[in-house]
């Protein structure tokens, strides 16, 4: 079967640095993908990781090791508007995307 | 670029009756749309996956003849809620996919469903 595995919540302070880890089992993995999501909206495309390493997107970063399974989403310079939830996603083999159950990343001023 | 709308926003409907949500994606042919369920505070939950033309392909549990979805065109997907009742009270999101592994999926702005 599928599978993902991310923290429920996360505390962090405004301006710090924080990281949001995810662990996955699936079946002919393709790529690991971040989406952020506030309350009422819909979610909104982060970043993608289909081969082992960083990648860098402004603040944002992400992170794959696929010998693994596992990915983690950095954030640093955290402002307010960063309080959201953040959901891994595994894309496979069947095309299909699945989410994780997402974290709720709360930043304290 | 890559903006996908979803029409409506907001319905409130009555048991029994069926519901259309459109989606659209706005600046680019989507091959592929999904649709979600979430539940508050919950993830994510894949209903069905729609490609242009051929017919839909539901997730186990899923029922189709309640979950209607037509992708008549490569930028036109639309999902009906049939025969909806208080249970199906729920967000329901599109996304569009530009490429072929569905990496990178554009999500509209939901549609929240009310049954009373």
């Amino acid at each position: 079967g599928q599978s993902l595995e991310q923290p429920s919540e996360v505390t962090a302070v405004e301006g710090a640095i924080v990281q949001i880890n995810c662990t996955y089992q699936t079946s002919g993995f393709y790529g690991l993908s971040w989406y952020q999501q506030h309350d009422g909206g819909a979610p909104t495309f982060l970043s993608y990781n289909g081969l082992d390493g960083l990648e860098e997107t402004g603040r944002f970063s992400s992170f794959l090791s696929r010998s693994d399974s596992y990915g983690y989403l950095l954030l640093q310079e955290l402002q307010m508007k960063d309080s959201a939830s953040y959901f891994c996603a595994v894309g496979n083999r069947d095309d299909k995307i699945i989410f994780g159950k997402g974290t709720r990343l709360h930043i304290l001023p | 670029g890559a903006v996908v709308s979803q029409h409506p926003s907001r319905v409130i409907c009555k048991s029994g009756t069926s519901v259309k949500i459109e989606c659209r994606s706005l600046d680019f042919q989507a091959t592929t749309m999904f649709w979600y369920r979430q539940f508050p505070k919950k993830s994510l939950m894949l209903m069905a996956t729609s490609n242009e033309g051929s017919k839909a392909t539901y997730e186990q549990g899923v029922e189709k003849d309640k979950f209607l979805i037509n992708h008549a065109s490569l930028t036109l997907s639309t999902l009906t809620v049939t025969s909806a009742h208080p249970e199906d009270s729920s967000f329901y999101i599109c996304s569009a996919s530009t490429g072929a592994l569905q990496e990178t999926q554009y999500f509209g702005p939901g549609t929240r469903l009310l049954v009373l």
